[in-house]
Order: C-alpha cells, then structure tokens, then sequence
C-alpha cells in the first residue's frame, strides 16, 4: 500500500463550489504540505504543517484552507473554487526524526487534477 | 529573482552521454540540497541529497555543490531513456527550517 495516499485523484467542478483534497499516510510523519504544481512550472507550497496543532502559509495560501485532523490526515479545501486553481496539487511528508542533513525529505503522494469550469 | 532557478530546458542529450543539470540558489542560508526526479504525470521521487561542499555520488548519479557560489548540480552518467523525465532542485536551510524551495525544473529527454 501507497504511504502517502491522496483522494480523489481526479476532480471536476464548477466555478465557486467548495472542495476538500485530501491526504492520508502511514509513514508517521510530524510534517505534512500541500503543493500545486501548474504545467512547465515546480512546485508552490500552499500550506504545511509542523504537527497536529501547527499549521503555516507557504507562498500562495489565497484562497485556500487546511485541517489536520490527525498525525496522519491533512486536507486541504478551497472555499470558492475558480478556474485558475486548476492544477495538480500534491501532498507530501517529511519526517524530523534523526535531525540530519536529510530531514525534509519529501515523500509525495499520487497527485489530484483538479479542474475548475 | 527567484529563490531557485534553473534552466527550464528542455535538455537533450544521446544515449550513453552524460546530462548535467545545474540549479543556482539565491537564500546564502541554504544547507540541505536536494533533486527530485517527476515522470510526466507523477509524483516526484527524491534522487539524492548534498549538504557539504564537492562531489557526492550514487550509481549513475552525483551531486555536486558549491555552497561559495551558490550552485548545485546533477550529472547523470551513461544516460538512459528512462531518465527521460523533468529534474526539480530543491533547497532548506536545515533543521528547523521546516520547508524547502524548489525550482521550475529542468526537462531532460534522452534520445535512443
């Protein structure tokens, strides 16, 4: 089984409807992120979160909430959709544990297409 | 500026040839380095970390740093097709940084 599952994997949606990404894993990660990634382009960090009861902006949080519910659940939610948050968004961990240089390795999950009509 | 750049590419290069990719950073506080290689469609997968200044090598691949002029590289030796795909540098300034930067990434088709 995936350690970093995302649901759904593919969305369709109107202008203005409310959706909810979300992610799951079972690495037993502190650390969880939320990325959009638009075509030609790396990845945007929209959010991410440190712990249960941390949570942080990235880069281009407008328009966009998060929960975590658990160690292990992240979601991510846009309120309003509108079409230029079509992209492939992306959840991904990174674990603390051990303090070397390669902490923030980044585990991604599957991916989820959004589009917005 | 950007706080991670590299050459959109895209890159070509024959079978068996060498590919190099370059990534240029601008935060002087970076100390972890990373690349990440996404098949079109897919998840990025880590391919290998830096953090101290010269050469680091796994298999096929090293990664080279020089932290003095703020650039990190990858050269893929004995290139395959299956390395055809797009190369993300990423960069954090270590421990408690929480979050790392990426680049656009650089394509990289390797031609039969």
């Amino acid at each position: 089984d995936a350690d970093v599952t995302q649901t759904p994997r593919n969305r369709i949606t109107k202008t203005g409807k409310r959706i909810m990404l979300e992610c799951s894993q079972t690495k037993g990660h502190d650390r969880m992120y939320w990325y959009r990634q638009d075509p030609g382009l790396g990845l945007r960090l929209i959010y991410y979160s440190f712990d249960v009861k941390d949570i942080n902006k990235g880069e281009i949080s407008d328009g966009y909430s998060v929960s975590r519910q658990a160690q292990a659940k992240f979601s991510l939610s846009l309120e309003s959709a509108i079409p230029n948050q079509t992209a492939l968004y992306f959840c991904a961990t990174s674990d603390l544990a051990g303090g070397g240089p390669s902490t923030d390795t980044q585990y991604f999950g599957p991916g989820t297409r959004l589009t917005v009509l | 500026q950007k706080e991670v750049e590299q050459n959109s590419g895209p890159l070509s290069v024959p079978e068996g040839a060498i590919a190099s990719l370059n990534c240029t950073y601008s935060d002087r506080g970076s100390q972890s380095f990373f690349w990440y290689r996404q098949y079109s469609g897919k998840s990025p997968e880590l391919i290998m970390f830096i953090y101290s200044n010269g050469d680091k090598e796994d298999g096929r691949f090293t990664a080279q740093l020089n932290k003095a002029s703020q650039y990190v590289s990858l050269l893929i030796r004995d290139s395959q097709p299956s390395d055809s795909a797009t190369y993300l540098c990423a960069v954090n300034r270590g421990l408690n940084a929480g979050k790392s930067t990426f680049g656009d990434g650089t394509t990289l088709t390797v031609k039969p």
